[in-house]
């Protein structure tokens, strides 16, 4: 069975701050990972994902994450905080197996210091 | 191209009454999932539906249903609603089924008194 946790259900940067929010992943097989922002009153975004190619990917808005299989891990980062990034972010894995389910972690919100 | 909308926005029952939530996917889009999102338990998966099928289902009480029709658009009813049912609920739909990415509506915020 897949998992997926989320370290930190709040992390407050800086505004031009380093953001780093952590996930860290279960799965049995090659995982495909996923991470979203939700803002307020709104549904979720996709903001990058990792599908066995490049182990580092880019997404929008600046942010990347860099998949390390040996430490079963997926951060987000963006070198400098926007207070427009304020939001909700979510963690979620998923294998390969087009039967399985996208199982999400219970976020993180990131709140921006100006 | 629009995107993933939901009907109604915003809903107010009380306990015991039934209720249908409506999501309309993207164009094209033949996968329909559903979740509940809740401050204590976070997103969790309702169930899934590709080509009118049930395809996979989360660990919720049969009370929580649904369907999809011809053309995609889906349905959940939650029926003899509890208070602990009141949530965000999020339709999200993709082309395919399994890891596809999964486009999101706003959500249907249901209060239940």
């Amino acid at each position: 069975a897949q998992s997926v946790t989320q370290l930190g259900s709040h992390v407050s940067v800086s505004e031009g701050a380093l953001v780093l929010l952590r996930c860290n992943y279960s799965s049995s097989v090659p995982p495909y990972l996923f991470w979203y922002v939700q803002y307020p009153n709104q549904g979720l975004q996709l903001l990058l994902k990792y599908t066995s190619a490049a182990t580092l990917v880019k997404g929008i808005n600046g942010f990347e994450a860099e998949f390390k299989k040996s430490e079963t891990s997926f951060h987000l980062t963006k070198p400098s905080a926007h207070m427009s990034d304020a939001a909700e972010y979510f963690c979620a894995v998923s294998d390969m197996n087009r039967d399985d389910k996208i199982i999400f972690g219970k976020g993180t919100r990131l709140h921006i210091l100006p | 191209k629009a995107g993933v909308t939901q009907t109604p926005r915003y809903l107010i029952k009380t306990r015991g009454q039934q209720v249908t939530l409506s999501c309309s996917p993207i164009s094209g889009h033949r996968s329909v999932s559903w979740y509940q999102q809740t401050p204590g338990q976070g997103l969790q998966f309702l169930f899934e539906y590709f080509s009118e099928t049930q395809r996979n289902k989360g660990n919720f009480p049969g009370r929580f249903s649904g369907r999809q029709f011809s053309n995609s658009r889906s349905e959940m009813n939650v029926s003899t609603l509890e208070l602990g049912d009141s949530a965000l609920y999020l339709c999200a739909s993709s082309l395919e089924r399994g890891p596809d990415t999964q486009y999101f509506g706003p959500g249907t915020r249901l209060t239940v008194l």
